[in-house]
């Protein structure tokens, strides 16, 4: 039992080029969740999915798009990293369970990304 | 917009100490509150998990509170060890699936 797992663990890109952030969790989870934290600034959400086929906009949606490509896994893609969005980049999965409001969230360990 | 803040943002304390971590949130309207752990390059532990109806909950050595009229929210840590040394975050929902965390407390405990 893996819990949620994220590669790559670290990237360095150049201005303007493209990738993709993998996540898979093997809890059997319904909803996954794409963070970044910045120093001094705590977690801030960038996308979430409710369930397999739905997406939807956090706080700082914008640079970003995401895909739910099954309930397993969840992906993040720059389209053209900027030097903003040099960050650490968490997934999360949860069972939010709306009969007894627990959504204890579960982290994968991030990927550490420096757009130069 | 949901603030959540963490006062204070480093703490060092001798082994053996209790203390008492701050969290604080602009609004009331919350379903629940979670405490985290942070190890350095790591991700987040889940600690605590407080319902919107609760004003408490406790594991082990840790016991966090709840006052949703004040915005205000505790983590105590009896009989702190070398081992909690981390940073703690919390987070509140105020939807299903919308979080909002803090920038967390960096905890040293110093043997």
């Amino acid at each position: 039992n893996a819990g949620v797992t994220q590669t790559p663990k670290f990237q360095v890109l150049k201005t303007g080029q493209s990738m993709t952030l993998q996540c898979a969790q093997d809890m059997n989870h319904n909803s996954m969740y794409w963070y970044r934290q910045d120093p001094g600034m705590g977690l801030r959400l960038i996308y979430y999915s409710a369930s397999e086929g739905t997406t939807d906009k956090g706080e700082v949606p914008n640079g970003y798009n995401v895909s739910r490509l099954n309930k397993r896994e969840f992906s993040l893609r720059l389209e053209s990293a900027a030097p903003s969005q040099t960050s650490v980049y968490f997934c999360a999965s949860s069972e939010v369970l709306a009969a007894r409001n627990t959504d204890t969230q579960y982290f994968g360990p991030g990927t550490r990304l420096t757009v130069l | 917009k949901q603030e959540v803040t963490q006062i204070p943002a480093a703490l060092s304390v001798p082994e053996g100490e209790n203390l008492v971590l701050n969290c604080s949130f602009t609004d009331s309207a919350i379903y629940n509150l979670q405490w985290f752990r942070q190890d350095p390059g790591k991700g987040l532990t889940s600690l605590l998990l407080i319902q919107s109806s609760q004003r408490e909950q406790t594991s082990g050595r840790l016991n966090a509170s709840l006052d949703k009229s004040s915005g205000r929210s505790t983590l105590y840590i009896a009989a702190s060890q070398p081992g909690d040394s981390a940073t703690y975050l919390c987070a509140v929902s105020r939807n299903f699936n919308k979080f909002y965390f803090g920038s967390g407390t960096k905890l040293n405990v110093k043997p």
